[in-house]
């Protein structure tokens, strides 16, 4: 079975800086491109980055919105993918998925909340 | 621009069906698509990917009574059989090069 559990959320300043895990199971992790999904309060799914399995060269893509502030990296060897946050604003506040690119499977998020 | 259109609201007796609607910006109208189902408190959950043809792949143990359908620019996903359960926030989602979009979501009320 696929799982896939996110972990690192919590409650962050404006400006500070924090790491998220994505931990898989279930499937051969290296052979897939995974994303990064957000969800604001009350609000729509909103794409955050997807980085590419290492057969495509491990590359990475992000939203206009993060990009330059958030970080995705992948490491095969523990079938974990990051999403590292800096510079963290208030309306980054959101539930963050992880999920397989092709969108087959999902995490169950794990809570950001930017707040002073 | 990449862009996904989804009615923000529709509703449906119990046990009826109901069909929601996906339409792709000009342009686009060959990409696939995927439907996502979010269950309040939930998880998106992959129900199909929906190709321009129609032609469609179910995730696993999602029930006949989903479907797809395509015309044009315009995606399709038909839920016969309205169960309570099926009462949630349905998500299209399509992917460019080096993006991935987002439709804004249809809240599906079963009446």
């Amino acid at each position: 079975e696929v799982q896939l559990v996110e972990s690192g959320g919590g409650l962050v300043q404006p400006g500070r800086s924090l790491r998220l895990s994505c931990t898989a199971s279930g499937f051969t992790f290296g052979d897939y491109d995974m994303s990064w999904v957000r969800q604001a309060p009350g609000k729509g799914l909103e794409w955050v980055g997807f980085i590419r399995s290492k057969a495509y060269g491990g590359t990475t893509e992000y939203a206009a919105s993060v990009r330059g502030r958030f970080t995705i990296s992948r490491d095969d060897s523990k079938t974990i993918a990051y999403l590292q946050m800096n510079s963290l604003k208030t309306e980054d506040t959101a539930v963050y998925f992880c999920a397989r690119y092709s969108s087959t499977s999902w995490g169950q998020g794990t809570l950001v909340t930017v707040s002073s | 621009q990449l862009v996904l259109t989804q009615s923000p609201s529709a509703s449906a007796s119990l046990g009826a069906s109901v069909k929601l609607t996906c339409t792709l910006s000009s342009g686009h109208s060959t990409y696939a698509i995927a439907w996502l189902q979010q269950q309040p408190e939930k998880g998106p959950r992959y129900l199909m990917r929906l190709n321009s043809d129609g032609s469609h792949i179910k995730g696993d143990d999602i029930p006949d009574r989903f479907s797809g359908s395509s015309s044009g620019a315009e995606r399709y996903l038909t839920i016969s059989s309205l169960q309570s359960e099926d009462e949630a926030d349905y998500y299209c989602q399509t992917w460019g090069t080096g993006i991935v979009v987002f439709g804004g979501g249809t809240k599906l009320t079963v009446l």
